[in-house]
């Protein structure tokens, strides 16, 4: 069975840091990686999604790197802004199955 | 991106009464839906996965009775808490993919809070 790890749980930096969050994940046969935002009390927003086959994918601020062999992803954000707090999650699709195996998430505080 | 629409976004019950959630899809069409809860501070759980047209299948140790699921057509879902307790307070996710794409990408709802009083 799949397990989802994030480290650290919670995370509080100042703005303009640069930070990196870690994910790691128990079974490689997956099909892709997701990376979501989570603000209290609402749904999710997909923030980069990677395909097994890919290594990495970008999107403005952020950076997310996958290396399937080894079961880990990092997500990286420049530059953190106040409006980067938030909770954010990696899940990952397991090849044959099409549901989300979700992680317990990061929750990251950027102080003004 | 893909939009998926759930309703309603908060509702507060009674104990006892049954509660419907609606998770559409709006702009394309899902064979497949998924239904996650979500405690407090918590990750999500998958609940079950919801097929268009057949049975919805459920996770180990989600009760089939007590959350119903019903995917009449290829862009609603529906999930049905009966006989509501406190302990079914809960944030509940639905989620698609489009039968279109063949990324995996999957697409979530706002979510529905559900407070049993």
């Amino acid at each position: 069975k799949q397990e989802v790890t994030q480290i650290p749980a919670a995370l509080s930096v100042p703005e303009g840091e640069n930070l990196v969050l870690n994910c790691s994940f128990t079974d490689s046969a997956i099909y892709n990686l997701q990376w979501f935002r989570q603000d209290p009390g609402k749904g999710l927003t997909s923030l980069l999604l990677i395909q097994s086959s890919q290594r990495e994918q970008t999107s403005g601020r952020l950076n997310a790197s996958l290396d399937k062999s080894s079961g880990r992803s990092t997500l990286y954000i420049a530059a953190s802004q106040p409006g980067d707090s938030a909770t954010y999650l990696c899940a990952v699709l397991d090849t044959g199955r099409r549901a989300l195996t979700f992680g317990s998430g990061t929750r990251l505080q950027v102080q003004p | 991106g893909a939009v998926v629409s759930q309703h309603p976004s908060r509702v507060i019950c009674k104990s006892g009464t049954s509660v419907k959630i609606e998770c559409r899809s709006l702009d394309f069409q899902a064979t497949t839906m998924f239904w996650y809860r979500q405690f407090p501070k918590k990750s999500l759980m998958l609940m079950a996965t919801s097929n268009e047209g057949s049975k919805a299948t459920y996770e180990q140790g989600v009760e089939k009775d007590k959350f119903l699921i019903n995917h009449a057509s290829l862009t609603l879902s529906t999930l049905t808490v009966t006989s509501a307790h406190p302990e079914d307070s809960s944030f509940y996710i639905c989620s698609a993919v489009s039968t279109s794409q063949n990324t995996g990408e999957l697409f979530f709802g706002e979510g529905s809070r559900l407070t049993v009083l």
